[in-house]
């Protein structure tokens, strides 16, 4: 079974940094990979969705890596805003999708 | 597209009762999952379905659950009986597997069992 663990659980930055979160899965077999954005008791919105043959996506100040013989993904931040402060989930398909626990993100203006 | 719909959006219940939580996916797509979200456990596949088919109900955490898909535009999930420990928020998605496979959540049912 697909094991998705994200690192780190939560993560406090000043305004203006650039930030890297991270997510990990046992199997490599996936079809795709997707990063999602939560914010408190909302629902879940699609940042990037990676397929298994890409390296890498990219939107705005986001940019999302796979590796998928390594089993590793990055979410890459730059210049982060207050408005980021959010939890990102990375979700892994393999057909089915299992999702990480999150990186709960806080930027401080 | 108005995006996966969800009802009721909140849901109050007493233990014992019966408890069906709707979904409407997004026009064409051919997969539908729900999940459950707690603090403890995170966001849990409970059960999919494609062509409206269930494929894996493994999630599913007891027989007091049910998921049925009558057709391509509509799932309920149903509890019966309601237990405080279902307390949760749960969300059903959807994907079209012909364009990227990518996922679109539902706003969510906030289901609490008192």
């Amino acid at each position: 079974k697909q094991e998705v663990t994200q690192i780190p659980a939560a993560l406090s930055v000043p305004e203006g940094e650039n930030l890297v979160l991270n997510c990990s899965f046992t199997d490599s077999a996936i079809y795709n990979l997707q990063w999602f954005r939560q914010d408190p008791g909302k629902g879940l919105t699609s940042l990037l969705l990676i397929q298994s043959s890409q390296r890498e996506q990219t939107s705005g100040r986001l940019n999302a890596s796979l590796d998928k013989s390594s089993g590793r993904s990055t979410l890459y931040i730059a210049a982060s805003q207050p408005g980021d402060s959010a939890t990102y989930l990375c979700a892994v398909n393999n057909n089915d999708m299992r999702f990480g626990a999150g990186t709960r993100l806080t930027v401080k203006p | 597209d108005a995006g996966v719909i969800q009802s009721p959006r909140h849901e109050v219940t007493e233990m014992g009762q019966e408890v069906t939580l709707r979904c409407k996916p997004i026009s064409g797509h051919d997969y539908l999952f729900w999940y459950r979200q707690t603090m403890m456990r995170g966001l849990e596949l409970l059960i999919y379905f494609n062509n409206n088919v269930p494929i894996d109900d493994s999630g599913m955490p007891e027989d007091r659950f049910s998921a049925k898909m009558p057709n391509a535009s509509f799932s309920t999930l149903k509890i019966q009986p309601s237990e405080p420990r279902d307390s949760a928020v749960y969300f059903c998605a959807s994907r079209f597997s012909g364009s990227g496979n990518e996922q679109f959540f539902g706003p969510g049912t906030r289901l609490t069992v008192l």
